[in-house]
């Protein structure tokens, strides 16, 4: 298996601009999981998905971000506008739920600069 | 409020040495405790997950530990390697059975040394 794919690796973009970042999660999984990294704050969680369904938004941090699953091997999540604060290290995961002891298997991540 | 705490912050070996990362946690209610092992550049990529009534997970040159009456646990690794040098990142769940809602820590950098 490719495991999660994810793309771009690295985006560079200016303040005010649209990004849209991809995921492919692992075949047959049916959990999928948006997470955002920063030095200070860690991992945290934005949006999970169960079955193509968004189950939990409370991380989204503000309109500006949306995320979507339209089917079960592809999701997205957006940022309109961009601002310097979304410089960030952007993690996709996806998980076989009540199965392989609740573990989450990540992407190599995108790396986000806005300017 | 649910926290991860881990400690040193960072920390420096010789290669072959041993060393010992701690994590406090005030989760509540607990369900499982993971360590994930993150490279530079790379995703998570989980070590051991360990469930209340574990005391003990090992995975290879990785042992993990659980005191879930003093809701500590600490990540021990023997006989370092360069390819150590990562970030460890201690993170506990607070759903019993379900993986939705994890408390992260934010991590402890090894640096492994020739």
């Amino acid at each position: 298996d490719a495991g999660v794919i994810q793309s771009p690796r690295h985006e560079v973009t200016e303040m005010g601009q649209e990004v849209t970042l991809r995921c492919k999660p692992i075949s047959g999984h049916n959990s999928l999981f948006w997470y955002r990294q920063t030095m200070m704050r860690g991992l945290e969680l934005l949006i999970y998905f169960n079955n193509n369904v968004p189950i939990d938004d409370s991380g989204m941090p503000e309109d500006r971000f949306s995320a979507k699953m339209p089917n079960a091997s592809f999701s997205t999540l957006k940022i309109q506008p961009s601002e310097p604060r979304d410089s960030a290290v952007y993690f996709c995961a996806s998980s076989h739920e009540r199965g392989s002891g609740y573990e989450q298997y990540f992407g190599p991540g995108t790396r986000l600069t806005v300017t | 409020k649910n926290q991860v705490e881990q400690s040193p912050q960072s920390l420096i070996i010789l290669e072959g040495k041993n060393c010992t990362l701690q994590c406090n946690y005030t989760v509540s209610p607990f369900s499982n405790l993971r360590w994930y092992k993150q490279d530079t550049g790379r995703g998570p990529v989980s070590l051991t997950i360990m469930t209340f009534s574990e005391n003990t997970k090992s995975n290879g040159r990785y042992t993990a530990t659980l005191d879930a009456d003093t809701k500590q646990s600490s990540l021990h690794i023997t006989a370092s390697q360069l390819s150590d040098s990562a970030s460890y990142i201690c993170v506990v769940s607070d759903y019993a059975g379900n993986n939705r809602k994890l408390i992260w820590g934010l991590g402890t950098s090894l640096a492994v040394n020739p």
